[in-house]
């Protein structure tokens, strides 16, 4: 059973502040990492996506990948209150049979505060 | 323009009464899925396709099936919907692994 875990939450963070997501996955093939952004109600939006080892940035959104660890983590700089939001972290094994099937952790609930 | 299209947005059905749900798309990716998403849940993948080659999640209760006519649109029928298949029912799309969602449809079983 491919799990995905995320920490547990809620975050509460300050305007402005760092806000730091993190993600674990238990199946080493795995190929593909992703971060959405679900507002309640709405439905996921792909916001990052990660393939290699390291670092890669998107203007405020930086995604850390280190496979050795199996972590996955989503670093979002001056956080706004438009943040808020549940941060899903997904997993894929794009390139196996069952190409690019995604594993969702539970999601991890952020709350920035002006 | 919405890339993923599901209808309805809403949807109420009676308790054991068939619903279909759709979902199309302008993108033309060859990989379609069907996920649950329950209140404050992860989401479930229901199926998923790759172009017409089905996958059905050895979970997916039998009640749940799937129809894919075309690359642009896919279909999730509920035989015989019960009051613990109420959720989002959410469509997405992929062609190198991420996957784009549509809007999502909220099913009400009364």
């Amino acid at each position: 059973q491919k799990e995905v875990e995320q920490n547990s939450g809620p975050l509460s963070v300050p305007e402005g502040a760092i806000a730091s997501l993190n993600c674990t996955y238990s199946d080493r093939g795995s190929q593909s990492f992703f971060w959405y952004r679900q507002y309640s109600g709405k439905s996921p939006e792909l916001i990052m996506f990660i393939y290699s080892n390291g670092d890669k940035e998107d203007g405020r959104f930086t995604a850390q990948l280190n496979k050795a660890s199996q972590y996955v983590s989503l670093l979002i700089r001056d956080s706004q209150p438009s943040d808020s939001a549940t941060y899903l972290c997904a997993v894929g094994d794009a390139g196996g049979t069952s190409y690019g099937k995604l594993t969702f952790g539970q999601g991890t609930i952020l709350t920035v505060h002006p | 323009d919405a890339m993923v299209i599901q209808n309805p947005r809403y949807q109420v059905t009676q308790f054991g009464k068939p619903v279909t749900l759709s979902c199309s798309q302008t993108l033309n990716h060859n990989v379609m899925y069907w996920y649950q998403q329950k209140s404050s849940q992860a989401p479930k993948l229901l199926f998923h396709y790759y172009d017409k080659d089905f996958n059905n999640e050895a979970d997916t209760p039998d009640n749940f099936q799937s129809r894919r006519p075309n690359t642009s649109f896919c279909f999730l029928d509920i035989r015989s919907p019960g009051l613990g298949d109420a959720a989002m029912y959410l469509c997405a799309t992929s062609r190198l692994g991420g996957a784009f969602f549509g809007q999502g449809t909220r099913l009400t079983v009364v």
